[in-house]
């Protein structure tokens, strides 16, 4: 079956540095990757999207990279803030083929970004 | 309103007791969902709308659970005679669906406690 991991513990990093979360997944041929992140309390909230036919994307102090033959992808953050710490979930789409817009979710990786 | 929204933000129940779950999606979003998120799990897919098509009802974990959407917007989910398991928080979301690989916008879930 699809299986999809993320970083099962917390990453802690010090202000300033590059976070790095890494995305695996098994068994499935994604056309697409998305990160979200949560707050506590909260919904996800989207961040990036990269296609299959993508290698890399950029949004300000993101980066997501899309390896389709390792099957992984690596979300990092540049000059990481306090204001950071969250939860980033990945997903890949679309769950069970076919033009719909189902995700499968990862679990999650808890990112504490220290001041 | 400008989000998705969703209620009532708690809900404790008895076990045994039915249970409505409230979505009012973005204006204008045509596909809706229902995700389940349980302690320390990756957000479970549910059911999925998508206008006027047929639900997409592949991740309701019984027949205990149901939903509907009225009028292309408002989305209820109803679980009959609530387990203990069936404690999470659920969340609703909404997108375009102008290409298949659209964001998802999230409620901020309705926390389910079933004693």
């Amino acid at each position: 079956s699809q299986k999809i991991e993320q970083n099962s513990e917390a990453l802690n990093i010090q202000e300033g540095k590059t976070a790095t979360l890494t995305c695996n997944y098994t068994n499935y041929s994604p056309a697409y990757l998305q990160w979200y992140r949560q707050d506590p309390g909260r919904g996800p909230v989207f961040l990036l999207l990269i296609r299959e036919n993508e290698k890399e994307k950029r949004k300000e102090r993101l980066k997501v990279t899309f390896d389709t033959t390792l099957k992984q992808s690596l979300f990092h953050i540049t000059a990481s803030q306090p204001a950071d710490s969250a939860t980033y979930l990945c997903a890949l789409g679309p769950q069970g083929g076919g033009a719909t817009n189902k995700l499968i979710f990862g679990t999650g990786t808890l990112l504490a970004v220290q001041p | 309103g400008a989000g998705v929204s969703q209620s009532p933000s708690n809900k404790v129940t008895e076990k045994g007791k039915d249970v409505e779950l409230r979505c009012d999606p973005i204006s204008g979003h045509t596909a809706l969902y229902w995700y389940r998120q349980s302690l320390g799990q990756g957000l479970e897919f549910l059911i999925y709308f998508q206008g006027n098509s047929a639900p997409d009802k592949s991740g309701l974990p019984s027949d205990r659970f149901s939903a509907e959407r009225t009028g292309g917007s408002v989305s209820t989910l109803t679980i009959q005679r609530t387990q203990q398991e069936d404690s999470a928080v659920y969340l609703c979301a909404s997108s375009l669906v102008l290409g298949f690989d659209e964001k998802l916008f999230f409620g901020s879930g309705t926390q389910l406690s079933v004693l």
